[in-house]
């Protein structure tokens, strides 16, 4: 069964440091996103991805946010400069339709910042 | 406040018992919504899909209903296992031609089925 992999599980930088968080979309998705969760909170949407660009965004994702999809299969998350605050479970989903089918999340990156 | 609300909070259920989950949105208009479960540590699995002209969609044990005037939703499940205890959420998804299109996810029920 196909699935969104993400890499790695467990990522621990240091405060400042830059991140990038890896995934990969199911194939023939078309809709990538991020979305975080801080422990023992509820999941947050950072970021929607659709033909090369991004679509829609939210709050959280300021300007040490980006994301880039730099070839047909990855899609990635940087963190420019991470604040202690930024630690967190990252989680990628993909979708073949935005708006009415199912997205699958893959298994999450665990970011500690220290 | 937050947008979509979730309730109960926490549920205990002994394993072969029914129960429900609801949840409440003020989010408007919307694209759809659905149900996840969340198993600790895991990536959420979707469950359900409805769009707001649904009412009922089902998933094996797992039904969901939608009342869009009302702005209610729930999650019946049946005959409950072992297997799901796990954080069950709700996603309300704007449409994606406004500007603030995005996911907007409630706090989740934690079910605990007991043997």
């Amino acid at each position: 069964e196909p699935e969104v992999t993400q890499t790695p599980s467990h990522q621990v930088t240091q405060m400042g440091q830059e991140v990038i968080l890896r995934c990969v979309p199911i194939s023939n998705h078309l809709y990538f996103y991020w979305y975080r969760q801080i422990l023992g909170q509820k999941v947050e949407f950072l970021v929607s991805f659709y033909n090369n660009e991004i679509s829609e965004k939210s709050e959280i994702f300021d300007d040490q946010f980006s994301v880039e999809r730099p070839d047909g299969s990855n899609f990635t998350l940087k963190i420019r400069s991470t604040k202690l605050e930024d630690s967190a479970m990252y989680f990628c989903a993909s979708s073949g339709d935005r708006e009415n089918t199912e997205a699958f999340f893959g298994q999450g990156t665990r970011l500690t910042v220290v | 406040k937050n947008q979509v609300e979730q309730s109960p909070q926490s549920l205990i259920i002994l394993e072969g018992k029914n129960c429900t989950l609801q949840c409440n949105y003020t989010v408007s208009p919307f694209s759809n919504l659905r149900w996840y479960k969340q198993d600790t540590g895991r990536g959420p699995v979707s469950l359900t899909i409805m769009t707001f002209s649904e009412n009922t969609k089902s998933n094996g044990r797992y039904t969901a209903t939608l009342d869009a005037d009302t702005k209610q939703s729930s999650l019946h499940i049946t005959a409950s296992q072992l297997s799901d205890s796990a954080s069950y959420i709700c996603v309300v998804n704007l449409p994606h031609n406004t500007n603030a299109g995005k996911s907007t996810f409630g706090d989740g029920t934690t079910l605990t089925v007991k043997p």
